[in-house]
């Protein structure tokens, strides 16, 4: 069965600089996909980037981009510029064959000001 | 539009009742599912339905019962709640023939059992 880690709780960064959320994933398929979503204090699941894993090119969007290494079956997020609003907690997610989706614990993102 | 409406958005229940919680979505996406978010677990996937009068277990199962009779409504049956599962649920849809398209989630709905 597929799992997802997200090994870090709790990170804080101070605002304007960047930090990285650390996944890693443990699959046997060699076709899948993977997102990392915010949920803010509204409890509101957002989108903020996707990662086909046929795709060697790490995705972009913005302040946020992605490392993505399939070997090492790791997928970590970096914010860039850090603003207020990205205080959240981020999950990272893998979406597999079966189309079954599944998460990681959750990382609780703090920005100080 | 509406997405993905979650009815109702708060509920208490005496341990050994019975409940519903509703799910519907107005996009035709074939997928959807239902997770449960406690503290320091993250989102643990219940359920899950590629298409009407298909479903399938994920990680946390028991104790909850699903149908899909249409493509629209994906409802999440506690035959006999426990205060186990007391928890934030969410219902999300996506299509399947693109895999990577992002789950839309419902706002939640708030569980007690007492």
């Amino acid at each position: 069965a597929q799992t997802v880690t997200q090994s870090q709780p709790e990170m804080s960064v101070q605002e304007a600089e960047t930090v990285t959320l650390s996944c890693t994933y443990d699959t046997s398929e060699s076709d899948y996909y993977l997102f990392w979503y915010k949920q803010p204090p509204s409890r509101q699941m957002i989108l903020v980037i996707r990662q086909e894993a046929y795709k060697q090119q790490n995705a972009t969007e913005n302040r946020f981009s992605v490392n993505f290494q399939k070997a090492a079956k790791s997928f970590s997020l970096k914010i860039s510029d850090s603003q207020l609003g990205d205080a959240a907690m981020y999950f990272c997610a893998y979406r597999g064959e079966d189309d079954k989706i599944i998460f990681g614990k959750g990382t609780r993102l703090h920005i100080l000001p | 539009n509406a997405g993905v409406t979650q009815t109702p958005k708060f509920q208490v229940l005496k341990t050994g009742q019975s409940m519903t919680l509703q799910c519907a979505q107005d996009m035709n996406h074939e997928y959807m599912s239902w997770y449960r978010q406690d503290p320091g677990m993250g989102l643990r996937l219940i359920h899950y339905s590629v298409g009407a009068g298909i479903t399938d277990q994920g990680e946390v199962p028991n104790g909850y019962n699903v149908s899909r009779s249409t493509t629209e409504d994906f409802p999440l049956r506690l035959l006999s709640a426990a205060p186990s599962q007391t928890s934030v649920y969410f219902c999300a849809s996506s299509y399947t023939g693109g895999a990577n398209q992002p789950q839309h989630f419902g706002d939640g709905t708030r569980l007690s059992i007492l």
